[in-house]
């Protein structure tokens, strides 16, 4: 079993749908990473967040500490939003633990 | 457009043979952290340096060394190369360490015959 599971692997969705892309763990971690990764290769961190919730524009990331979950939701999905969706926990200061990525396609 | 860049963006080697990849900071950064995306093992975090230091270090490989260089810019050195080392890899860089958001590079791509 991965240390990092992430759910669904796909996902397609029409444009204005919500979105939401599940991460769990298996044990304790310092804090969870969200990147997104786009249809030509390159990586932005969407996120990092240890406890609670944040928000920037259409994007939102919870984390559950004692559920050992985190969910990165996209409200009124557009087709930019279309990438690969990757979560990573981080174990103590030297351990980054990729999930295996959400492919998402959004259509208009 | 990150402020990170790497070089080369493709390269194509044999196996056994030896690669340099190099990685440029944004301005500011003293953090780089290095990655490596394959098919079969997805992201893997590799180095960190911070400020010419090694400071974290992750499933690399002992054929594989970094380092950060005085003007932070840093290199990845991949050695005794295997066709399974064929990836992208990555490097990002941040302000100071792993409690701020990471700005990643283009990637280089390499391909090992």
């Amino acid at each position: 079993k991965n240390e990092v599971e992430q759910s669904p692997q796909n996902l397609t969705a029409q444009e204005g749908e919500f979105i939401t892309i599940n991460c769990s763990y298996s044990v304790g971690i310092s804090a969870l990473h969200w990147l997104q990764q786009h249809p030509g290769g390159g990586i932005v961190s969407l996120f990092m967040l240890s406890s609670g919730k944040k928000k920037h524009g259409r994007l939102i990331a919870t984390i559950n500490i004692q559920e050992k979950h985190s969910s990165l939701h996209i409200t009124a999905s557009h087709p930019r939003d279309s990438a690969v969706y990757i979560c990573a926990g981080r174990y103590n200061t030297d351990k980054l633990i990729f999930g295996t990525g959400t492919r998402l396609q959004v259509f208009p | 457009d990150s402020g990170v860049t790497q070089t080369p963006k493709h390269l194509i080697t044999a196996t056994g043979q030896r690669v340099t990849l190099r990685c440029s900071p944004r301005s500011g950064d003293l953090s780089v952290y290095w990655y490596q995306q394959s098919l079969d093992q997805g992201l893997q975090f590799l180095i960190q340096y911070y400020n010419g230091e090694e400071r974290a270090k992750g499933n690399i490989l002992e054929r594989f060394s970094a380092q950060q260089f005085p003007d932070l810019h840093s290199e990845l050195n991949l050695s005794s190369l295997e066709l399974g080392d064929s990836a992208l890899y990555f490097c990002a860089s941040s302000v100071r360490d792993w409690g701020e958001t990471q700005y990643f590079g283009p990637g280089t791509r390499l391909l090992v015959l």
